[in-house]
């Protein structure tokens, strides 16, 4: 149980462009949904942490115009990078938290978004 | 200050030994404590968490957290070549939901 996917797993796009991820729950249902960005031989940073039918809560220095997200549901986030650049090129991690959880948060298997 | 620090490593250990890596965090409200391990191009995994002052044992895993120190380590015994992977400490803070990870230690056991 607790299944977490993301799509796509890859991705490469043109400057300039908009590229959207989706974060699914599989088998339980998400209030919460966090969303990480984690460059080469870094740790995992928090961009935002959305809950089910409310407007996301950005972090510090994360454009929430640039970086929108769209929880609609509760088995569904969605992160939309827009007019992507090349330093926007990460690995993007969703996780999701079930309602009553106190301690877990599972992990999609992550977005690799490469912008030429 | 990070709010979570952890040594980058790498940390080498032979197979078979005991690998101890530690973390330390900035706030002392926090909560709970966990540890996940991440294999390259991959997202992290659970290995446990805790949240009580001592010992938590799960496999050849034990946490230990010490909060008046504000230091929590991950023992890992008999250490296998599949345990080499960057090792994250994660804490949760006085924000409910809100995560905060170090940077992680690499572990390479060496057969």
């Amino acid at each position: 149980g607790a299944v977490v996917s993301q799509h796509p797993s890859r991705v490469i796009c043109k400057s300039g462009t908009s590229v959207k991820i989706e974060c699914r729950s599989l088998d339980f249902q998400a209030t919460t949904m966090f969303w990480y960005r984690q460059f080469p031989k870094q740790s995992l940073m928090l961009m935002a942490t959305s809950n089910e039918g409310s407007k996301a809560t950005y972090e510090q220095g994360v454009e929430k115009d640039k970086f929108l997200i769209n929880h609609a549901s509760l088995t569904l986030s969605t992160l939309t990078v827009t007019s992507a650049h090349p330093e926007d090129s990460s690995f993007y991690i969703c996780s999701a938290r079930e309602r009553g959880d106190l301690y877990e948060q599972y992990f999609g298997p992550g977005t690799r978004l490469t912008v030429t | 200050q990070k709010e979570v620090e952890q040594n980058s490593g790498p940390l080498s250990v032979p197979e078979g030994a005991i690998a101890s890596l530690n973390c330390t965090y900035s706030d002392r409200g926090s909560q709970s404590f966990f540890w996940y391990r991440q294999y390259s191009g991959k997202s992290p995994e659970l290995i446990m968490f805790i949240y009580s002052n001592g010992d938590k044992e799960d496999g050849r895993f034990t946490a230990q957290l010490n909060k008046a120190s504000q230091y929590v380590s991950l023992l890992i015994r008999d250490s296998q070549p599949s345990d080499s992977a960057t090792y994250l400490c994660a804490v949760k803070g006085y924000n409910f939901n809100k995560f905060y990870f170090g940077s992680g230690t690499k572990l390479n056991v060496k057969p």
